[in-house]
């Protein structure tokens, strides 16, 4: 089955910095790559995904990136706002399968 | 936020107590899952309902079962529950299976005394 691991598991960053966290994941038949954002006592929610068929996708400061070749892709956050601080989780799925979350990243955006 | 519902917020119960958790979706999504979320292991899938037909189930502990009368109502029954099942149980939806979209509940925040 699917396995995906996520680095780093804390990052901490000044604020207007760039933050990157990356996931691998085993299953060469997966091809959705949803990114969900968990803040304090809330619900995930989906805040990005990128499906095989490209390479990279951007929402304002937001970007993700897949290597397929690698198995590999990553969440790039630019400009960062002590609003970002959350926990964020990667997850890998595929046609017939269910999806497989990375154990998440807790970020810290410091003001 | 509304898409997703569940009830009660928070359960306090004790080891013999049975209770039963409700998540309702209001999205029309054929698909639904439970899953568990503690420090330790984070979004653990627990059951996966599609068309009210269940599809998986993660090896969880008979102690935990669940029920989807309809595609828009889950429920997950407990009884006999250990401390160490004390976590946030979350409910989401989903359109189709797999490579579509899941929308989260807020979540049960169990606590088993």
């Amino acid at each position: 089955g699917e396995n995906v691991e996520q680095h780093p598991s804390t990052l901490s960053v000044q604020e207007g910095d760039s933050a990157v966290i990356k996931c691998t994941y085993s299953d060469s038949a997966s091809n959705y790559f949803p990114w969900y954002k968990q803040e304090l006592g809330k619900r995930p929610q989906l805040i990005i995904d990128i499906r095989s068929n490209v390479g990279e996708k951007k929402d304002q400061r937001i970007a993700v990136t897949l290597n397929k070749t690698a198995k590999h892709f990553s969440l790039h956050i630019t400009e960062t706002q002590p609003e970002d601080s959350a926990v964020y989780f990667c997850a890998a799925t595929g046609n017939g399968q269910n999806f497989v979350f990375g154990p998440g990243t807790r970020l810290s955006v410091l003001p | 936020e509304t898409g997703v519902t569940q009830t009660p917020r928070h359960l306090v119960m004790g080891m013999t107590n049975k209770k039963s958790l409700k998540c309702e979706q209001h999205l029309g999504h054929n698909a639904m899952y439970w899953y568990k979320q503690s420090a330790k292991k984070p979004l653990e899938l627990m059951f996966v309902y599609s068309l009210e037909e269940r599809v998986e189930n993660n090896s969880v502990p008979s102690r935990f079962s669940p029920e989807c009368p309809n595609s828009s109502h889950l429920f997950l029954h407990l009884h006999t529950l250990q401390p160490e099942d004390s976590a946030l149980y979350l409910c989401a939806s989903s359109q189709g299976l797999a490579t579509d979209t899941q929308y989260f509940g807020p979540g049960t925040r169990l606590t088993v005394l």
